[in-house]
This record gives structure tokens, C-alpha cells and sequence, in this order.
């Protein structure tokens, strides 16, 4: 059974980047498909972020204007996002999760729990 | 960027009825297109993709219809841990997702 939970720092300060982990129990990125970021701020609806495969080719949404990176660490079956600049509009809950094909837009299947962040002085 | 509307926002529906979700995209998606339902704190989970192929261990009450701009989710005979928001997504290019539907208790 695939499971993933993200892992980071609950608060962030204005400017500052935000940088969360998802790990994966069950499969090995290596394997294939892609590795997705979704989030969710508080009572609102669902934006995607970005994606990584395991080769290390990634896709993100253009309304972030480049402020996010997708990174892989296949060896600790790992991924990574960050995301610069942050302003109290990237308070959010992020999840992270497995897209189950190998080609970048997909649906998401299974999902982390998510992490709350907070962005905040 | 392709733009998902949901209707309702809101639908009352009375255990053991049937509800009917719409979600319409602003251009076509082709059949490219997925449910989800999410329950107080918990991630979403997938119902249908490709439009209507019900995801591993999805109740056959479940069904997904529609292509092209137009979909439909039916959840017949409601139960009790169906009354949750309900989001669907096209990924016909990078995806977007519609901004919910709440099935509450009529």
C-alpha cells in the first residue's frame, strides 16, 4: 500500500521560502510515475503546484511564476518542493501525491494527509 | 488555463436518495477528467477518472459520465459517509480543479 506524508515547518515568514518533504512508504519513485503538490488553503478549494518524475523532469502551474522548484531524492524516496517569495496568500494546507501514470497530468492517487503552513511574522 | 465550474455549491440530499454533480470546463477536456471526495480533515480521495472509470475500491453507487465540457458525477442511494465536498479535475493539460460541491443532509 503506497502511503506519503510531508513534513516541514508549520511557519514561515513573509519572503521567506517555503521547503516541505514528502516521503514514500510502499514504492519506490524509482519505479516511475509522477510525484505531484497540491494545496488547499483554509476553507478554500484545491490548486495544483507542480510535479516531478523520477528522471528529475518537472512541470509547475504558471500562475506561480516561477517561484517553485520540484526536486527528487530517489536513494531516501524522497521529493521536495520549495516555493520563494511567500506571502500570506501561500497559507495553505499542502499535500503531496502520486500521479499513476508516467506522463505529467494526471489524476492524484493516493494523497498525503497534508501539512498546514503558515506564512506569518 | 482551463476553468472548472461546479454546480451547486450545495445540494440537501435525504439518506438513501440520489445526487447528481456537474462540473463543466471552460474548453475540452476530452474524457481527461476526475472526482474527488474529501471529508472534514482528511486529503481527497479519488472516486472516478477518465471520466467514468471508478478508481480501486470505489462503491459501484459511484458513477462518473461525460466528455468533452460537460460531466456528471451520480452517487445513488446516499449513505451516511457520503455526505462530504465532492471536487472534480481535468488533466488535459496542467490541471485545475473546480471549486467543490457540499452534499449535506436534507
Amino acid at each position: 500500500q503506497v502511503q506519503l506524508q510531508e513534513s516541514g515547518p508549520g511557519l514561515v515568514k513573509p519572503s521567506e521560502t517555503l521547503s516541505l518533504t514528502c516521503t514514500v512508504s510502499g514504492y519506490s519513485i524509482s519505479s516511475g510515475y509522477y510525484w505531484g503538490w497540491i494545496r488547499q488553503p483554509p476553507g478554500k478549494g484545491l490548486e495544483w503546484i507542480g510535479n516531478i518524475y523520477q528522471s528529475g523532469s518537472t512541470y509547475s502551474n504558471p500562475s506561480l511564476k516561477n517561484r517553485v522548484t520540484v526536486s527528487v531524492d530517489s536513494s531516501n524516496n524522497q521529493f521536495s518542493l520549495t516555493l520563494n517569495s511567500v506571502t500570506a496568500a501561500d497559507t495553505a494546507v499542502y499535500h503531496c501525491a502520486r500521479q499513476p501514470r508516467s506522463r505529467p497530468f494526471t489524476w492524484f492517487d493516493p494523497w498525503g494527509q497534508g501539512i498546514l503552513v503558515t506564512v506569518s511574522s | 488555463e482551463i476553468l472548472m465550474t461546479q454546480s451547486p455549491a450545495t445540494v440537501s440530499v435525504s439518506p438513501g436518495e440520489r445526487a447528481t454533480l456537474s462540473c463543466r470546463a471552460s474548453q475540452s477536456v476530452g474524457s481527461n477528467l476526475a472526482w474527488y471526495q474529501q471529508t472534514p480533515g482528511q486529503p481527497p480521495r479519488l472516486l472516478i477518472y477518465a471520466a467514468s472509470t471508478r478508481a480501486t475500491g470505489i462503491p459501484a453507487r459511484f458513477s462518473g459520465s461525460g466528455s468533452g465540457t460537460e460531466f456528471t458525477l451520480t452517487i445513488r442511494s446516499l449513505q451516511s459517509e457520503d455526505f462530504a465536498v465532492y471536487y472534480c479535475q481535468h488533466y488535459d493539460n496542467w490541471p485545475t480543479f473546480g471549486g467543490g460541491t457540499k452534499v449535506e443532509i436534507k
